[in-house]
């Protein structure tokens, strides 16, 4: 089993759509969680870290469910900049090492 | 801040030669840097995680003797990839976490570096 798991997709959206991705992580010592986003070739860019509580940065919402191991991204009013690829990423307690999931494409269309 | 940048961004050498590949971080100083690989359509993958002035920690399945890392100060680690083969062929990016200019916890990754071994 994959240590952090996502839907592939892609999700292909029609501007001003909101747009749900889920992940799921298997181990249950991990500490931080984040969400980033990928470009095509190019490096991964830090989209928001995600709290126990949720927390939201403008049209974007994460959640987490510590309990069942789960991890959300919410878009809200999609816009055609934010097609891309989605990680989901989770921190270990130890040595500080990310591990990623492969990434949920969007593709967002007028 | 928090800058990190990586040399070179594309190479293409012939199979059997070493490609070193620099990763440094601009505005800070890093006592930790990550190396990962992406394969196409793939996840990132550690591959290795070297703290300055000693040796990198490879992750299992990455060989040490065919991915050597240097990370001789706060601002430079270095990748070589020895007798590249195709397979080798990839994209490299670093990460860099320090505790100068950042959080301690936060990695800044570097912009990539694409590489094809013919």
């Amino acid at each position: 089993r994959k240590e952090v798991e996502q839907d592939p997709g892609p999700f292909n959206v029609p501007e001003g759509a909101t747009v749900a991705f889920n992940c799921t992580y298997s181990n249950s010592a991990s500490q931080s969680f984040f969400w980033y986003r990928q470009d095509c070739r190019k490096e991964p860019k830090l989209l928001m870290s995600v709290y126990s509580s949720g927390n939201e940065d403008g049209r974007f919402t994460a959640q987490l469910n510590r309990a069942s191991q789960y991890i959300s991204l919410l878009i809200r009013d999609s816009k055609l900049s934010d097609s891309a690829t989605y990680l989901c990423v989770v921190n270990d307690r130890y040595g500080n090492k990310l591990v990623f999931g492969a990434g949920t494409i969007l593709r967002v269309k007028s | 801040g928090a800058v990190v940048s990586q040399h070179p961004s594309r190479v293409i050498c012939k199979s059997g030669t070493s490609v070193k590949i620099e990763c440094r971080s601009l505005d800070f100083q890093a006592t930790t840097m990550f190396w990962y690989r992406q394969f196409p359509k793939q996840s990132l993958m550690l591959m290795a995680t070297s703290n300055e002035g000693s040796k990198a920690t490879y992750e299992q399945g990455v060989e040490k003797d065919k991915f050597l890392i240097n990370h001789a100060s706060l601002t430079l680690s270095t990748l070589t990839v020895t007798s590249a083969h195709p397979e080798d062929s990839s994209f490299y990016i670093c990460s860099a976490s320090g505790t100068s200019g950042g959080d301690t916890d936060t990695q800044y990754f570097g912009p990539g570096t694409r590489l094809t071994v013919l």
